[in-house]
């Protein structure tokens, strides 16, 4: 159980192109879906916190209108990175959580590799 | 203080032996501790999932809290070359927290 699947594995694509992550819970309802992003050799950096239909939380020094969130339904969030350039080049990873308060692990999605050329 | 500090290692033991992953923290709040496996270029893989203080097996994986030190462990068992993983640890209050990872290596 408690499967999340992370939709496109790897993307390249030239700088100025829009590109747009899916994240769904496939046997679970996700009140909560997480936006990580990792560097090599380095752990995971929290980028924004979404519960269903709601306005997305960004973390400090995340620019909302770079990466645009919207979770529409309990298995689905989607991240849209706009106008992508080279250094938005990364690992990013989603995770999902049942219910809204933290006494729930994430269940993580298997990254998405992100090469802006 | 970080909230939640973890050796990053490498940790290299050979095939067989026991492994120990520390984490420390610092928030007395925490009551959900966890423990994640990361492979290269995979998202991390829930492993185990406690709530206070006490032990939690799960086949080759020990999992370990002391709330009274702020100390959480993960043993394995009989290793093998397929934990070869960066192994995170999280912990949540009302927030979650997680470790910078500890990377392992199983020799054959």
């Amino acid at each position: 159980g408690a499967v999340v699947s992370q939709h496109p594995s790897w993307v390249i694509c030239k700088s100025g192109t829009s590109v747009k992550i899916e994240c769904r819970s496939l046997d679970f309802q996700a009140t909560t879906m997480f936006w990580y992003r990792q560097f090599p050799k380095q752990s995971l950096m929290l980028m924004a916190t979404s519960n269903e239909g709601s306005k997305a939380t960004y973390e400090q020094g995340v620019e909302k209108d770079k990466f645009l969130i919207n979770h529409a339904s309990l298995t689905l969030s989607t991240l849209t990175v706009t106008s992508a350039h080279p250094e938005d080049s990364s690992f990013y990873i989603c995770s999902c959580q049942q219910g809204a308060v933290s006494n729930q692990p994430q269940h993580f999605g298997d990254g998405t590799r992100l090469s802006i050329l | 203080q970080k909230e939640v500090e973890q050796d990053p290692g490498p940790l290299s033991v050979p095939e067989g032996a026991i492994v120990s992953l520390n984490c420390t923290y610092s928030n007395s709040a925490f009551q959900y501790f966890m423990w994640y496996r990361q492979y290269s270029r995979k998202g991390p893989e829930l492993l185990m999932y406690t709530y206070s203080s006490g032990n939690k097996e799960d086949g080759r994986f020990t999992a370990q809290v002391d709330k009274s030190s702020k100390y959480i462990s993960l043993f394995i068992r009989d290793s093998q070359p397929s934990d070869s993983a960066t192994y995170l640890c999280a912990m949540s209050a009302n927030q979650f927290y997680f470790g910078t990872g500890t990377s392992l290596t199983v020799i054959p």
